[in-house]
């Protein structure tokens, strides 16, 4: 079973940021904070990832917390085409992905 | 680079069929893996190969078998089909050095299978 925490949907207008949050109580010092997305009948695709400071690239940014049981993951300004469902991962790189099922953004016009 | 390629997209079986799906990837990857995902659902690991000529079981292997022909290519095998197997199957690739820290996983476009 998967050991994050995401709230099953969220909504988000067009243009503002969207900010999915993530509890991983349980994460293990060596384990990784992922976040993967899903868009609607397509495979996976990889979003960022980050073990204690916060991370940004083209994509998004990824803020964790001091203690790291959770994250949050921050889309600066979400469009249509970012509508799909969102996965909070936690691992340590060499093990392979537990996936749970994720938050579903909305993203409105 | 086509990243990883799955045939075929759709497929329908009845009962009892049998049949092979493929994937293969051309990232020189080292790792490969097999996942299915029901409606409404996240992903399962059903197998996967941290290197050429190596496969282990995931999370629910029964029904199924694997074969890592190569590097590039990783095949799923279903002897006798059930409706229970009905599902998306996606597979991904991972570099998966030895010694690196993070692993990062690309997937497949994914197949539909459904058995009647």
């Amino acid at each position: 079973d998967a050991k994050t925490t995401q709230p099953p949907s969220m909504d988000c207008a067009e243009g503002r940021a969207a900010n999915l949050p993530c509890n991983h109580s349980t994460i293990s010092g060596n384990e990784y904070v992922y976040w993967y997305r899903q868009i609607h009948s397509q495979g996976p695709q990889y979003i960022i990832h980050g073990l204690k400071n916060n991370e940004t690239n083209e994509m998004a940014s990824l803020i964790i917390t001091e203690d790291r049981k959770s994250s949050t993951l921050i889309l600066p300004h979400a469009t249509l085409r970012d509508t799909a469902v969102y996965y909070c991962i936690e691992n340590s790189g060499y093990s392979t992905l537990t996936f749970g099922k994720g938050t579903m953004l909305l993203v409105s016009p | 680079n086509a990243g990883v390629t799955q045939t075929p997209k759709f497929q329908v079986l009845k009962t009892g069929q049998s049949m092979t799906l493929q994937c293969a990837q051309d990232m020189n990857h080292n790792s490969m893996y097999w996942y299915r995902q029901d409606p409404g659902m996240g992903l399962r690991l059903i197998y996967y190969s941290a290197s050429e000529g190596t496969t282990d079981k995931g999370e629910v292997p029964n029904g199924y078998n694997v074969s890592r022909l190569n590097k590039r290519e990783f095949s799923l095998r279903l002897e006798s089909a059930a409706p229970s197997q009905t599902s998306v199957y996606f597979c991904a690739s991972s570099a998966h050095r030895r010694g690196g820290s993070t692993d990062t996983q690309y997937f497949g476009p994914g197949t539909r299978l459904t058995v009647l």
